[in-house]
């Protein structure tokens, strides 16, 4: 069965406060996302990755670094966490590809607050 | 830009059948993806479409129109673990040969008895 699991479900942190959201999958897949869903914004990608060591800026990177140092483990890491970051994180990952079989498989998602 | 649009809420009752619409307007395309999401739960996929024409997967299909920029999700008889948002994501090129996969915001679904 197809897996990818986020570090903790739940996690509150102080303004300031360097975090780090983990994100393993099973699935020997190249490309791995980080999104954050908030209510009325949809999924909105932070960075992603296509190989090991490789990283690109998805559409809200500010705040936000990534590392990606094995195949199959994506961190995401707020380099000083503001009460804005609150929010529902999900981790992705995917077969690469634009055919059939590449859909994402997402992880249970962290939901971090900040305060 | 990207700009995929879906309606925020639907009611619909049990047994029935519902349409969720998506339109989207966006610099290429690669294929539109529809999800499930269960409140507090991680989405999962339903459906993905690339050429135009209906897909049917048991009680749920989903329809493309890449001309019309266009995509629905039916659901047939609908049953009360049906009560869910549908993402409706498109998948497009990204700069440095990419591929990026947009997401609407999602249409909370109740299904009522």
């Amino acid at each position: 069965d197809v897996k990818v699991t986020q570090s903790s479900r739940y996690l509150v942190k102080r303004t300031g406060e360097k975090v780090f959201l983990e994100c393993v999958q099973d699935m020997d897949h190249e490309n791995m996302f980080w999104y954050r869903q908030d209510p009325g914004l949809g999924l909105r990608l932070i960075y992603f990755s296509y190989d090991v060591k490789m990283k690109e800026k998805g559409d809200i990177p500010e705040g936000y670094s990534v590392s990606r140092e094995k195949k199959e483990r994506f961190s995401l890491i707020l380099e000083s966490a503001s009460t804005n970051q609150t929010s529902m994180y999900l981790c992705a990952s995917r077969a690469p590809g634009v055919g059939v079989n590449t859909e994402a498989f997402f992880g249970q998602g962290t939901r971090l607050t900040v305060v | 830009g990207q700009n995929i649009d879906q309606p925020t809420e639907m009611t619909a009752t049990e047994g029935a059948i519902v349409q969720i619409n998506c339109t989207y307007q966006t610099s290429g395309f690669n294929g539109l993806f529809w999800y499930q999401q269960h409140a507090g739960e991680a989405p999962t996929f339903l459906s993905y479409n690339v050429l135009d024409g209906l897909e049917e997967k048991g009680r749920f299909s989903s329809f493309l129109s890449r001309s019309k920029g266009y995509s629905y999700l039916l659901l047939k008889e609908l049953q009360m673990k049906d009560s869910a948002s549908y993402l409706c994501a498109v998948r497009v090129p990204n700069s440095g040969g990419y591929q990026k996969v947009t997401f609407g915001t999602g249409t909370k679904l109740q299904v009522i008895p």
